[in-house]
């Protein structure tokens, strides 16, 4: 099957940016997105981008795509502790039953 | 709207027993899915349906079994507990194909079996 790749953690400065990146092999892949899951909660959707984008900015998440290179990055600025999460990257077939297939989750731990 | 629900929260099994993960939407989405989260893992497809009796395997179905019998409710069985099937079981639902609308998800059912 298609694979998702990502870092297993993140550590980072309260304030500081985070950068959390993906790769993935299926060059047909159509939507990309990023999940949040909280300690003891189910994952939420935090964004997504289509394929024939490069970039998306919503409020301090930023996600790059580059599609020649099949990666992904979610870059989050002025990280809170709130922000400490474990966070998906998912993609998106472009046939078959569309279901997403995800990474093993990036885990994010912001510090004072 | 209470969203995606799922019941229990956790669960001890014994090897061999059986048990039903509930899994209840209000939200009045056509598809639904269950995923199994392995520790340091990310999400595994075991089964989902794109409407009330309508299921279909994903890429982890064995062991497991399925009913949609309503729009609401998508209930996974397991019949014959394995310690391979200690994980976090994640339901969701989504209005429409992945491809087209968000996937909701549900807090999770943590099974241990023993």
């Amino acid at each position: 099957g298609e694979d998702v790749e990502q870092s297993l953690f993140l550590s980072v400065r309260e304030g500081d940016s985070s950068v959390i990146n993906c790769t993935y092999t299926d060059s047909s892949s159509t939507y990309l997105y990023w999940y949040k899951q909280e300690p003891g909660a189910g994952l939420q959707l935090l964004t997504y981008i289509f394929s024939n984008m490069d970039m998306k900015q919503d409020q301090r998440l930023t996600v790059l795509l580059n599609k020649k290179d099949k990666h992904l990055s979610l870059r989050i600025a002025d990280t809170q502790t709130g922000d400490s999460a474990i966070y998906f990257c998912a993609e998106t077939p472009s046939g078959g039953s569309y279901i997403p297939t995800f990474g093993r989750g990036t885990s994010l731990i912001v510090h004072p | 709207n209470a969203g995606v629900t799922q019941t229990p929260k956790f669960r001890i099994l014994k090897i061999g027993q059986s048990m039903t993960l509930q899994c209840t939407q209000d939200m009045n989405h056509n598809y639904m899915y269950w995923y199994r989260q392995d520790p340091g893992m990310g999400l595994k497809l075991i089964y989902y349906s794109v409407g009330a009796g309508i299921t279909d395997k994903g890429e982890v179905p064995n062991g497991y079994n399925v009913s949609r019998s309503t729009t609401e409710d998508f209930p996974l069985r397991l019949e014959l507990a394995a310690p391979s099937q200690t994980s976090v079981y994640f339901c969701a639902s989504s209005l429409d194909s992945p491809y087209l609308s968000e996937q909701y998800f549900g807090p999770g059912t943590r099974l241990t079996v023993t």
